[in-house]
């Protein structure tokens, strides 16, 4: 299995306060994501990154903002959250922008 | 826009058959396809890489096929077994290495 540690796995929290979710990788990959899965929607990109310091949005990036200072470490960062950020958000790592992709475990968030 | 298609989105089969599972894209400028496996409450699993060279790709029991220019990829899964219950998704990357998802199959293998 591919290293990828979420943290944390499961949160709830209240709107209007802001949330951090980190992902860890271990395999030095040059891609790392950030997707959420919700009933009806499937898997939605948040925002990506393709290196230290370079992130770019997908296209549910609204309300979320990222950051990546080490390559290991991708953040995603829920400034204010929305009951409608309620989700499982999911870390995915690849080699290469159209390689092979490897999924973490997920951390579930309710925004009450 | 891409749009990825699996049907059924449900399956139900007895142990020890063989069975496919669909995906459709509609766009064919596609890098390549991925075939995911998602039990409950837990992340996804890669199965199957399929680059747009290639016609098929091979692991264990899975079989997965890719015909680009009808937008079509199914997977192949032999003597099925109640370990294989999951939720199977289709993945294409496009242009500018954009990944899009299918909304999945959910597969039951009773005893």
């Amino acid at each position: 299995d591919a290293g990828i540690t979420q943290s944390p796995r499961h949160k709830v929290t209240e709107t209007g306060t802001p949330v951090t979710l980190r992902c860890h990788q271990t395999e030095n990959h040059r891609y790392m994501y950030w997707y959420r899965q919700d009933p009806g929607h499937g898997l939605r990109l948040i925002h990506y990154s393709y290196g230290v310091k370079d992130t770019d949005k997908g296209e549910v990036s609204d309300g979320y903002s990222v950051s990546r200072s080490k390559t290991e470490d991708f953040l995603l960062t829920l400034e204010s959250a929305t009951s409608s950020q309620t989700s499982v958000y999911f870390c995915a790592i690849s080699e290469q922008g159209s390689g092979e992709l490897f999924f973490g475990e997920g951390s579930r968030l309710t925004v009450l | 826009k891409q749009e990825v298609t699996q049907i059924p989105a449900a399956l139900s089969v007895p142990e020890g058959e063989n069975l496919v599972l669909n995906c459709s894209f509609t766009d064919s400028a596609i890098y390549n396809l991925q075939w995911f496996r998602q039990d409950p409450g837990k992340g996804l699993t890669s199965l199957l890489l399929i680059q747009s060279s290639q016609r098929e790709q091979t692991s264990g029991r899975l079989n997965a096929s890719l015909d680009k220019s009808s937008g079509r990829s199914t997977l192949y899964i032999a003597a099925s077994q109640p370990g294989d219950s999951a939720t199977y998704l289709c993945a294409v990357t496009g242009t500018a290495s954009k990944l899009t998802f299918g909304t999945g199959t959910r597969l039951q293998v009773t005893l």
